[in-house]
């Protein structure tokens, strides 16, 4: 059974780095039946996607975070990571690790936990 | 402000059915696949419904999808008090490049 289970800090200071890590068991990250991605929801709010990162290695950024935003894998530790730098209060929100078949980017089959970061000195 | 527009509530009483509409444009819902997500209070999303109206694995035949054009419709029959949550909608929007949702609609069970 394919499972995600985010880690990192939950407080993050404002112009610094949020560096998140997903576990994923159950499958293997560099399969080419699946893609891995980020997705974020402030308190309160809906779902913004962050982006995705597909087997090959290819990135898809939501254009609004694309320069802030780096995702990445390590195949020999089945982990993938996000990177958001010069973090604001406005990404205070529960960052999801997701994943989902291949065909098609916008359906997340499989999500983690949640895990809240709040950014805030 | 989202690219998708759902409704903001809906409610319907036990046993009923609910539908639950997402407006997109001809650049996503029109040439992309819908998908349809649960978030109950306090838990991460689960997906509903893929490709329209495709349901994976678990997910009961009570819930269903469908697309017509720039819009997509789920469904739910026979409403139960632990459907009560949050639903989205998503998909790609390729003048953004972009994976859009929806603002989410909250189901209450009377």
């Amino acid at each position: 059974q394919l499972q995600l289970q985010e880690s990192g800090p939950g407080l993050v200071k404002p112009s610094e780095t949020l560096s998140l890590t997903c576990t994923v068991s159950g499958a293997s990250i560099s399969s080419s039946r699946y893609y891995w991605g980020w997705i974020c929801q402030p308190p309160g709010q809906g779902l913004e996607w962050i982006g995705s990162i597909y087997y090959s290695g290819t990135t898809y950024y939501n254009p609004s975070l694309k320069r802030r935003v780096t995702i990445s894998v390590d195949t020999s530790k089945n982990h993938l990571s996000l990177k958001l730098s010069s973090v604001t209060a406005a990404d205070t929100a529960v960052y999801y690790c997701v994943g989902g078949r291949a065909q098609d980017i916008a359906a997340f089959d499989y999500w983690g936990q949640g895990t809240l970061v709040t950014v805030s000195s | 402000q989202s690219v998708l527009t759902q409704p903001p509530s809906v409610s319907a009483a036990p046993g009923q059915k609910v539908t639950i509409s997402c407006s997109g444009s001809n650049s996503s819902i029109g040439s992309y696949y819908v998908s349809w997500y649960q978030q109950l209070p306090g838990t991460a999303p689960k997906l509903l419904i893929y490709e329209n109206n495709k349901r994976p694995s678990g997910i009961p035949d009570r819930f269903s999808g469908s697309k017509s054009g720039t819009s997509a419709t789920l469904g739910i029959t026979g409403l139960q008090t632990g459907d009560e949550a949050e639903y989205y909608c998503g998909t790609w929007d390729n003048s953004l490049s972009n994976v859009v949702f929806g603002g989410g609609t909250k189901l209450t069970v009377l």
